[in-house]
């Protein structure tokens, strides 16, 4: 069975510092890997992936995420944290493996919050 | 515009009041899915399709039923609901995932409340 943890509720930053948001897997694969994010009362929106190559990957909005497989890692980051950042994100797993290649999981969230 | 649509956005019922809750995509996704998203839970899948004619369970599919006879749609059926159904639910699609890593698109989401 597959599986993702958000170790953070809640990730507390002020507006123009760096931002992490922790994300852990398990697979018994290799995986795809996602982050999403969730602003309120809308659906979730797609971030940044990775599937294979470079370990550090750039998405959408300015964020980043680094996949580290020795750690089954992989954390988004951001340098420079926005108010506008506040949102509710996920990290979602996906295994490679055509027999699973239909079922994905989520994390559980983190909620992000960035004060001016 | 591409987009994943849902309907009802909201519905308040009754237990055992059979209801279903559409999904739509217009982008010729093959791959559709649908999540329930509680306090605490995140998003836990509960049926998915990886084509017409084709779907499979994911980690709670029990009490739902769904079916996908066109590429397009993908309804979630729950035949006899109960108030531990009360959530936030969300269809979603992709392109083909045989073929490589590609990224959910989510509808807007639909309120469920079963009293």
């Amino acid at each position: 069975a597959q599986s993702v943890a958000q170790p953070e509720d809640q990730v507390n930053v002020a507006e123009g510092n760096p931002l992490t948001v922790k994300c852990t897997y398990s697979v018994s694969g290799n995986p795809y890997l996602f982050w999403y994010v969730q602003y309120p009362n809308r659906g979730l929106q797609f971030l940044l992936k990775y599937i294979t190559g470079d370990n550090l990957v750039k998405g959408s909005y300015g964020f980043e995420a680094e996949f580290n497989k020795s750690q089954t890692s992989f954390h988004l980051k951001k340098p420079s944290a926005l108010v506008s950042d506040s949102a509710l994100y996920f990290c979602a797993v996906r295994d490679r493996r055509n027999t699973n290649a239909g079922k994905s999981t989520f994390g559980d969230g983190t909620t992000l919050t960035v004060k001016p | 515009e591409a987009q994943v649509t849902q309907n009802p956005r909201y519905l308040i019922t009754v237990t055992g009041k059979k209801l279903t809750v559409t999904c739509s995509q217009n982008m010729n996704h093959e791959y559709m899915s649908w999540y329930r998203q509680d306090p605490g839970l995140g998003l836990r899948q509960i049926y998915y399709s990886m084509n017409v004619e084709v779907t499979d369970k994911g980690d709670v599919p029990e009490g739902y039923k769904v079916s996908r006879k066109e590429k397009r749609n993908f309804p979630l059926i729950l035949e006899s609901p109960s108030p531990n159904q009360t959530s936030l639910y969300f269809c979603a699609s992709s392109s083909s995932l045989t073929s490589g890593a590609y990224e959910q698109y989510f509808g807007p989401g639909t309120r469920l409340t079963v009293t």
